[in-house]
């Protein structure tokens, strides 16, 4: 599904350096979405935005900032990125209360 | 806050079996329960989802069931296949502008021959 897309793909970086992941969809969707999974704990809701100026926490917003460029452009950054960051970051796209389309992953290793 | 609870982490069944997992909900409010799928390092994606205002919904080989007076939700995938093995996710959510999804934890389903 190429209507969601992130990069990078895969990412190793150094702790405490700053590192942005970017978020793209084609689907014309307000509502976007970033969530980490960690193995057995699902997935996690950092950030979310309903629209352009509509910036809410989720409920591990800790450690992390979201910028919404656009409509179509939801970025998540890691100011200064520490190991327990290490995950799979998904963004996703919603119309309303409904199904989410998630993008293909990121993979954060911080070492 | 809202918090969804999934059981089993992990199941395995034979080929043919049914398979059923079980989510419970605090959130009285919510009122939009969607399963995902998600396949060995791809992406979830939905594959069922029910409204409170209905009990059951069914497609094809799954199903969900509401409980909604005792917060509870179930998968259920009959006759299962090798390429039913994948990790499920239940979630919940609510209406209104506030709205968004929390998930569980997901189950690990592995559909042995």
């Amino acid at each position: 599904d190429a209507d969601v897309t992130q990069t990078p793909r895969n990412r190793i970086t150094k702790t405490g350096k700053r590192i942005m992941l970017e978020c793209s969809q084609t689907k014309g969707h307000d509502r976007m979405y970033w969530y980490r999974q960690d193995p057995g704990l699902g997935l996690r809701l950092i950030y979310y935005s309903f629209d352009v100026k509509d910036i809410n926490k989720g409920e591990i917003s800790d450690g992390y900032s979201v910028s919404r460029q656009a409509q179509a452009k939801f970025s998540l950054s890691l100011e200064s990125a520490i190991p327990n960051q290490t995950a799979l970051y998904f963004c996703a796209t919603s119309k309303e209360i409904g199904e989410q389309y998630f993008g293909p992953g990121t993979r954060l290793t911080v070492t | 806050g809202e918090n969804v609870e999934q059981h089993p982490s992990t199941l395995s069944v034979q080929e043919g079996d049914s398979a059923v997992i079980k989510c419970t909900y605090s959130d009285s409010a919510s009122n939009y329960f969607p399963w995902y799928k998600q396949e060995l390092g791809k992406r979830p994606q939905l594959i069922i989802d029910i409204r409170s205002n209905v009990g059951e919904k069914k497609d094809q080989r799954i199903a969900v069931t509401l409980n909604k007076t005792a917060k509870h939700f179930s998968l259920h995938i009959t006759e299962t296949q090798p390429e039913d093995s994948a990790v499920y996710f239940c979630a919940e959510g609510g209406t209104g502008t506030a709205s968004k999804l929390t998930f569980g934890t997901g189950t690990r389903l592995q559909v042995t021959l």
